[in-house]
C-alpha cells in the first residue's frame, strides 16, 4: 500500500532554518500537504503543493518537490518557538479514491 | 457548527468496557476520517467514509473496533471489550467531496482522549 515516512525529530535554535523532510509512495499523487499540530490542539492545514509544480513560497515557508524522488520538504525560515509542533506530510491518493495518507509526522523542537 | 466537533473530549474507562465516541463533521462535508494517535507517537489511519459508505477499513486495529457513519454526518466510532493498548486520542477529519486527484483540505476536530484502566 502508500506509504509516507518522516523523520520522528527535528531540534534547531531559533532564528535558524528548519528543514523537515518527507518521501512519499505513491506516483499518481497530484496533491501533496503539510498539517501542523500545535502541543494540545488538531491538526490544521498549513500549506500544499500541486504536483505540477517543484516549489511554493509563503511567507516564512518553501515548500520544495522532488517529483522525480517522490520527495517533499518544508523549510521554515527564521525559525521561532512559536513553531514548535508536530509537523505531518499528507498526499491524497490520486490514483482512486483520494483519501488521505499523513506520515507519522516529525516533532520539531525549536530551543531559544 | 462551524468546525469538527467530537464527544467526549475525555473519556476514562475500565478494561474490559464499551466505548463509543462521536464525531459531528463540518456540514457538508461527505467526507470523513479516523485516526489514532498514540501518546508522543503519529497519525495511524484507522478509516474513512465517503457519504455513508467506508471503501477502506483496512486501518481498523482488530475486529473489536468497528465504525459507522449515517445521513452523511454523524460518524461512531465503537470500540468493544477495551485494552490498555486503547489508550490514545481519537481524531476525527472530515473534508468536501473526495475526488481521485482533486485537492482535499481536512478540518480535523480536538480529539477523544481515551483512558483504559
Amino acid at each position: 500500500g502508500e506509504d509516507v515516512e518522516q523523520s520522528l525529530f527535528l531540534s534547531v535554535r531559533e532564528g535558524d532554518s528548519s528543514v523537515i523532510n518527507c518521501t512519499y509512495t505513491d506516483s499518481s499523487s497530484t496533491y501533496l500537504y503539510w498539517y501542523k499540530q500545535e502541543p494540545g490542539a488538531g491538526l490544521q492545514l498549513l500549506t500544499y503543493i500541486f504536483s505540477n509544480m517543484d516549489m511554493k513560497q509563503d511567507q516564512r515557508l518553501t515548500v520544495l518537490l522532488n517529483k522525480k524522488d517522490k520527495h517533499l520538504s518544508l523549510r521554515i525560515a527564521d525559525t521561532q518557538t512559536g513553531d514548535s509542533a508536530i509537523y505531518f506530510c499528507a498526499d491524497n491518493d490520486g490514483g482512486s479514491q483520494g483519501n488521505l495518507i499523513f506520515g507519522k509526522g516529525t516533532k520539531l523542537s525549536v530551543k531559544p | 457548527g462551524a468546525g469538527v466537533s467530537q464527544s467526549p473530549s475525555n473519556k476514562v474507562t475500565e478494561k474490559g468496557k464499551d466505548v463509543e465516541l462521536r464525531c459531528d463533521p463540518i456540514s457538508g462535508h461527505t467526507a470523513l476520517y479516523w485516526y489514532r494517535q498514540r501518546l508522543g507517537q503519529g497519525l495511524e489511519f484507522l478509516i474513512y467514509f465517503q457519504g455513508n459508505s467506508a471503501p477502506d477499513k483496512s486501518g481498523l486495529p482488530s475486529d473489536r473496533f468497528s465504525a459507522e457513519r449515517t445521513g452523511e454526518s454523524v460518524s461512531t466510532l465503537t470500540i468493544q471489550r477495551t485494552q490498555q493498548e486503547d489508550s490514545a486520542v481519537y481524531l476525527c477529519a472530515s473534508s468536501l467531496a473526495l475526488s481521485a486527484g482533486g485537492r482535499t483540505e481536512a478540518f480535523f476536530g480536538q480529539g477523544t482522549r481515551l483512558t483504559v484502566v
